[in-house]
C-alpha cells in the first residue's frame, strides 16, 4: 500500500538554527499537509498546500515557517531560527482530493528536538 | 474556536468486549469525520471516515454519526489487546484542515 514517507525520523538541532523536514507524499495525491504534535498534546494543523501554493495555514504557521515543493515528489517544511517550543513530532499528510472528500494519510513523522 | 472533545480515558475493556469511543464537536457546519488510531510514539493511522448520518461498518469497526447532536462515535467489536492505543477523532468543516480531539486511550486487557 502506498505510504507517505518522512525524513529524518529524528532531528536534533541547536536553538536558533534552521531545519528542513522532508516528506514524499503518496504519488497520485494532490493535497499536502503539515501537522505537529507537542508531547502529550493534540495533533495541530499547520498548513495545507495545493497546486504549488499554500491553500490554508493556521496561526501557528507564522513567518518562521515555510513550505516548498522543490520537485515533483518532495514536500518540505522549513523552520527558521528554531525555538525550544518548536520541539514536537511533525507529521506530513497527503490526500487525493480535499479532506472534505477524501481522508488524509499520515507519514511516520519527524521528531524534532531543539536544544 | 472550533473544538473537538473526547474523554481522555483510559477506557478499559476486557478482550472480546465492545469498546465504545465518543466524540463531540462544536461546529454545526462540520462535514466529514474521521477516526485515527495512534500507538504511543507513532503517527495517526486512519481507521474510518464517515460523512452521512447513521452507521458505517468496516470489519470490527462501526462509526456512528449524529449531526443533530453533534456527536460521532466508534465501536470496536471483539476488542483485542492489539487494539490498545489512543483513538483520535478528527473533524473537517469544509476547509483543508482537520481539527483533532485530544484522543481517548483504550486499554484492552486479556
Amino acid at each position: 500500500e502506498p505510504e507517505v514517507t518522512q525524513t529524518p525520523s529524528h532531528q536534533v538541532t541547536q536553538m536558533g538554527q534552521e531545519v528542513i523536514l522532508r516528506c514524499v507524499p503518496i504519488s497520485n495525491h494532490l493535497y499536502f499537509y503539515w501537522y505537529r504534535q507537542i508531547l502529550g498534546q493534540k495533533v495541530e494543523f499547520l498548513v495545507s498546500f495545493y497546486n504549488n501554493e499554500i491553500s490554508e495555514k493556521s496561526e501557528i504557521f507564522d513567518d518562521q515557517f515555510s513550505v516548498e515543493r522543490p520537485d515533483g515528489s518532495n514536500f518540505t517544511l522549513k523552520i527558521r531560527s528554531t525555538k525550544l517550543e518548536d520541539s514536537a513530532m511533525y507529521f506530513c499528510a497527503s490526500s487525493p482530493d480535499r479532506v472534505g472528500n477524501q481522508p488524509q494519510h499520515f507519514g511516520d513523522g519527524t521528531r524534532l528536538s531543539i536544544l | 474556536q472550533k473544538e473537538v472533545e473526547q474523554n481522555s480515558g483510559p477506557l478499559s475493556v476486557p478482550e472480546g468486549a465492545i469498546a465504545s469511543l465518543n466524540c463531540t464537536y462544536s461546529d454545526r457546519g462540520s462535514q466529514s469525520f474521521f477516526w485515527y488510531r495512534q500507538y504511543s510514539g507513532k503517527s495517526p493511522e486512519l481507521i474510518m471516515f464517515i460523512y452521512s448520518n447513521g452507521d458505517k461498518e468496516d470489519g470490527r469497526f462501526t462509526a456512528q454519526l449524529n449531526k443533530a447532536s453533534q456527536y460521532v462515535s466508534l465501536l470496536i467489536r471483539d476488542s483485542q489487546p492489539s487494539d490498545s492505543a489512543t483513538y483520535l477523532c478528527a473533524v473537517n468543516s469544509g476547509t483543508d484542515k482537520l481539527i483533532f480531539g485530544t484522543g481517548t486511550r483504550l486499554q484492552v486487557f486479556p
